[in-house]
């Protein structure tokens, strides 16, 4: 079966600090990943997303970085966090038994102080 | 663009209540439709979907049928329970002029809070 984690679950991050959050796929080869993110009022922005190793597309330009080393791996980043990067992180997969429909991780809580 | 536009919320109601949550949408082409719902401090889990116009999605006692002609896909669930207390999602997916990426446009959510 198809599954998806990130990690971690939650961090706190002081401002100007880095920031690795990462995803994993299991079950499926070369997924559609996606990178989003949901501030505080619930919106649902997507940031980046991948439909190969190393490439990467981004949605909106900000903050942070996505990487794709692996097939199945995908990672946010930042160099130097701002406040206004806090939320809730959601990787996301499509995958080739997945059909049209897209599935979501467990999610990622930023506060950044 | 793509473009979604949910009834405003939050919504609340007593148990065993009817439950509409009305979603709308602006699209080219034939977009895939969904609902996602998060329980509090927990991911985005699918609730149900349809892929052409004129199917109907139903997950947990949830329905939503695709509305081609009046561009809608509302929810509905008969008798609602404590348990589906929730910040509910509508979203379409279009693969339109062969975008292979096909990102989700979502609504901006929904809050549902049911009373015993």
């Amino acid at each position: 079966s198809q599954t998806i984690h990130q990690w971690p679950a939650t961090l706190v991050q002081p401002v100007g600090s880095p920031l690795s959050l990462e995803c994993t796929v299991e079950g499926t080869s070369n997924p559609n990943l996606y990178w989003y993110r949901q501030a505080a009022g619930r919106g649902l922005q997507l940031l980046f997303y991948s439909v190969g190793i190393g490439q990467i597309s981004s949605e909106v330009p900000q903050n942070l970085s996505a990487s794709r080393p692996q097939d199945r791996q995908f990672i946010l980043s930042s160099k130097k966090l701002l406040l206004s990067d806090s939320g809730f992180y959601l990787c996301a997969y499509q995958g080739a038994l997945t059909g049209n429909t897209i599935y979501f991780g467990e999610g990622s809580w930023l506060t950044v102080v | 663009g793509d473009s979604v536009t949910q009834m405003e919320g939050p919504v609340t109601l007593s148990e065993e209540a009817f439950l509409t949550i009305n979603c709308t949408y602006t699209a080219t082409g034939y977009p895939s439709l969904f609902w996602y719902v998060q329980y509090p401090g927990e991911g985005l889990q699918l609730l149900l979907k349809a892929t052409k116009a004129d199917d109907k999605g139903s997950n947990k006692g949830f329905e939503a049928t695709y509305r081609k002609e009046t561009t809608s896909f509302h929810l509905e669930k008969g008798s609602v329970q404590v348990s589906d207390s929730a910040v509910y999602f509508c979203a379409l997916r279009n693969l339109a002029g062969g975008t292979s990426y096909g990102k989700l446009t979502f609504g901006q959510g929904t809050i549902l809070t049911v009373h015993p």
